[in-house]
């Protein structure tokens, strides 16, 4: 079984400052990495993903994650954030079993970009 | 390509009846999944159907199920429903096994009253 842990519930910036949005999991097995975020009244939108390869992961919209499996954390990052970013992102793990496409969700971080 | 489709986008529903909610995958699309959002449970998955067979099912009583058709379309059904079945009911397909990138509709939202 695997969890995530997102230990911001709501994160307050500035226009044009930079940002981190923290995600750490817990898994027995292997893991794929994931962010999505979620605008008012949508579903989810897939910003990046890590599968395998380079641990810097570029998405959409500017932002980046970087997977460090010694801390077994996969913090979201965007160096400078816009009124458009507002929304919830949520941090999300696969068990890397073939087959198995269940999603396991933190429990998502609200970003609130101060003009 | 259309993105996934969800219908109804809004319900509202007694205690005790019965829902089937309907999603629609990107053409191509052979896995479906559902997940249940919540203020206080957020994000659960509910159970993942590809080629008309369910895959995974998630910690959810009998009165949730679901199916999937030959064309890939998926619906969701709950029974004898409760207050706390009151969420939005987000589907999402992906392409095929070990794509693992989900494309997500924009719900159902469903109100138990």
């Amino acid at each position: 079984a695997q969890s995530v842990t997102q230990l911001d519930s709501q994160v307050p910036v500035f226009e044009e400052a930079p940002v981190e949005l923290r995600c750490n999991y817990s898994s027995s097995v292997s893991v794929y990495l994931f962010w999505y975020v979620q605008y008012p009244n949508q579903g989810l939108q897939l910003l990046l993903k890590y599968l395998s390869g380079s641990t810097l992961v570029k998405g959409i919209n500017g932002f980046e994650a970087e997977f460090n499996k010694s801390q077994t954390s996969f913090h979201l990052r965007k160096p400078s954030v816009h009124i458009s970013d507002t929304a919830e992102y949520f941090c999300a793990v696969i068990s890397a079993n073939f087959g198995n496409e269940k999603l396991t969700f933190g429990t998502g971080t609200r970003l609130t970009i101060i003009p | 390509k259309a993105g996934v489709t969800q219908t109804p986008r809004y319900l509202i529903k007694t205690r005790g009846q019965q829902v089937t909610l309907s999603c629609s995958p990107i053409s191509g699309h052979r896995s479906v999944s559902w997940y249940q959002q919540t203020p206080g449970q957020g994000l659960q998955f509910l159970f993942e159907y590809f080629s008309e067979t369910q895959r995974n099912k998630g910690n959810f009583p009998g009165r949730f199920s679901g199916r999937q058709f030959s064309n890939s379309r998926s619906e969701m059904n709950v029974s004898t429903l409760e207050l706390g079945d009151s969420a939005l009911y987000l589907c999402a397909s992906s392409a095929d096994r070990g794509t693992y990138e989900q494309y997500f509709g924009p719900g159902t939202r469903l109100t138990v009253t």
